[in-house]
């Protein structure tokens, strides 16, 4: 079975500085995909970033970018000039190939200090 | 559009009562997610429709929970005798066809049994 490891329950930042969140993940299939989710206090879940685990290009959204190991199973999330708008709970989520059976990890908070 | 809507946003209930969620996805999305997130548990799939039919299941805790979805623009998510272990955020997501994409949240319903 698939799982999905976020090690580290919170995270802080400084405003303008650069965090970085981390990712683990089991699985056998070859073909998969990677999300990042955020949730921020409203509750609204919100897609980041998403990886295909066949790319072996880390995707980039703006000050959002990934760190993609495969054979690592790792799949960090970079933010970049940090922003009190970017304070809420990170979600790394796994899917496989075979179904929409999304697995999500147990979440990173965030806090960005001003 | 406005968005995956869920009703109500909050529901304060007696353990044995029946509660019902609500959920209108995105117009045009054929696929339908219901979601449960706990402390304990995080994140975790209860259900998803595809084309109003429901598709996987195995997430369902036990018999007292059950999902409906008569038609292209509305689902059901209803527990019955509820309990306070139900207590819980129950999200609705919806996306449009693929293997891969987007799932769009909506707000929630914070569910507490007493």
């Amino acid at each position: 079975a698939q799982t999905v490891t976020q090690s580290q329950p919170e995270m802080s930042v400084q405003e303008a500085e650069t965090v970085t969140l981390s990712c683990t993940y089991d699985t056998s299939e070859s073909d998969y995909y990677l999300f990042w989710y955020k949730q921020p206090p409203s509750r609204q879940m919100i897609l980041v970033i998403r990886q295909e685990a066949y790319k072996q290009q880390n995707a980039t959204e703006n000050r959002f970018s990934v760190n993609f190991q495969k054979a690592a199973k790792s799949f960090s999330l970079k933010i970049s000039d940090s922003q009190l708008g970017d304070a809420a709970m990170y979600f790394c989520a796994f899917q496989g190939t075979g179904g929409f059976k999304t697995i999500f990890g147990a979440g990173t908070r965030l806090f960005v200090k001003a | 559009d406005a968005g995956v809507i869920q009703s109500p946003r909050h529901e304060v209930t007696e353990m044995g009562q029946e509660v019902t969620l609500r959920c209108k996805p995105i117009s045009g999305h054929d696929y339908l997610f219901w979601y449960r997130q706990t402390m304990m548990r995080g994140l975790e799939l209860l259900i998803y429709f595809n084309n109003n039919v429901p598709i996987d299941d195995s997430g369902m805790p036990e018999d007292r929970f059950s999902a409906k979805m008569p038609n292209a623009s509305f689902s059901t998510l209803k527990i019955q005798p509820s309990e306070p272990r139900d207590s819980a955020v129950y999200f609705c997501a919806s996306s449009l066809g693929g293997l891969v994409v987007e799932q769009f949240f909506g707000p929630g319903t914070r569910l507490t049994v007493l």
